[in-house]
């Protein structure tokens, strides 16, 4: 049972686009959503997060946009870079005490193309 | 500099010969926890610990073991590796999500079972 749905599963976008990766969940008890990028070879890093008290959460280019009664959120990447071209991973976890467990997205490779 | 160590990074085994992955990390995290990527599934989890000798079973635990006996180290056993364990191996540690604090990853193990 996937409780975060990513979509799309990959992206191309030029250079200088919006680039926009979606995500939904089901567990309500969800209260903190962070986003992964992973370079080829490389471990998932924390690239931004966002709680469910706030509707946007922007960190130089890229934003979180957050919709607590569609259960949705989403990365928007602007003036996307190939630098960019990664995969990118939503993910969610509850905060409460003995919430031990992130719950990944399927991913979605990004690629940037000049 | 705070960092996540995997050893091996790569590994190529055969059917029914015991492995363990190493995994150690220096930032004196309480969290920590195995993930397996594969292509179309995203991140799953096998194991994690919330701290010495306390581990639980992830989303995808059967054929693999754990053990945390110190706090830095969290190695991953296969005692009878199948090919369908081939994979790409992370290992992952935080300070605890209670907080909904970054979670640092390792470069990765990828192991193929033949």
């Amino acid at each position: 049972q996937q409780q975060v749905k990513q979509s799309p599963q990959s992206l191309i976008v030029q250079k200088g686009g919006i680039s926009i990766i979606n995500c939904a969940y089901e567990n309500t008890a969800f209260d903190y959503f962070p986003w992964y990028q992973q370079f080829p070879g490389k471990g998932p890093a924390l690239l931004i997060a966002i709680r469910p008290d706030v509707s946007e959460k922007k960190e130089g280019r890229f934003t979180i946009s957050f919709n607590k009664s569609a259960k949705q959120f989403s990365l928007h990447i602007m003036d996307s870079q190939p630098g960019d071209s990664a995969t990118y991973f939503c993910a969610a976890s509850t905060t409460g005490a003995g919430s031990y467990q992130l719950t990944f997205g399927k991913g979605t490779k990004l690629s940037v193309i000049p | 500099e705070a960092q996540v160590t995997q050893n091996p990074r790569y590994l190529i085994t055969v059917t029914g010969k015991k492995l363990t992955v190493t995994c150690s990390q220096n930032m004196n995290h309480e969290y920590m926890s195995w993930y397996r990527q594969d292509p179309g599934l995203g991140l799953r989890q096998i194991y994690y610990s919330m701290n010495v000798e306390v581990t639980d079973k992830g989303d995808v635990p059967e054929g693999y073991k754990v053990s945390r006996k110190e706090k830095r180290n969290f190695p991953l056993i296969l005692e009878s590796p199948s090919p369908n364990q081939t994979s790409l191996y992370f290992c992952a540690s935080s300070q605890g999500l209670s907080r909904g604090t970054e979670a640092f990853f390792g470069q990765g193990t990828r192991l193929t079972v033949v």
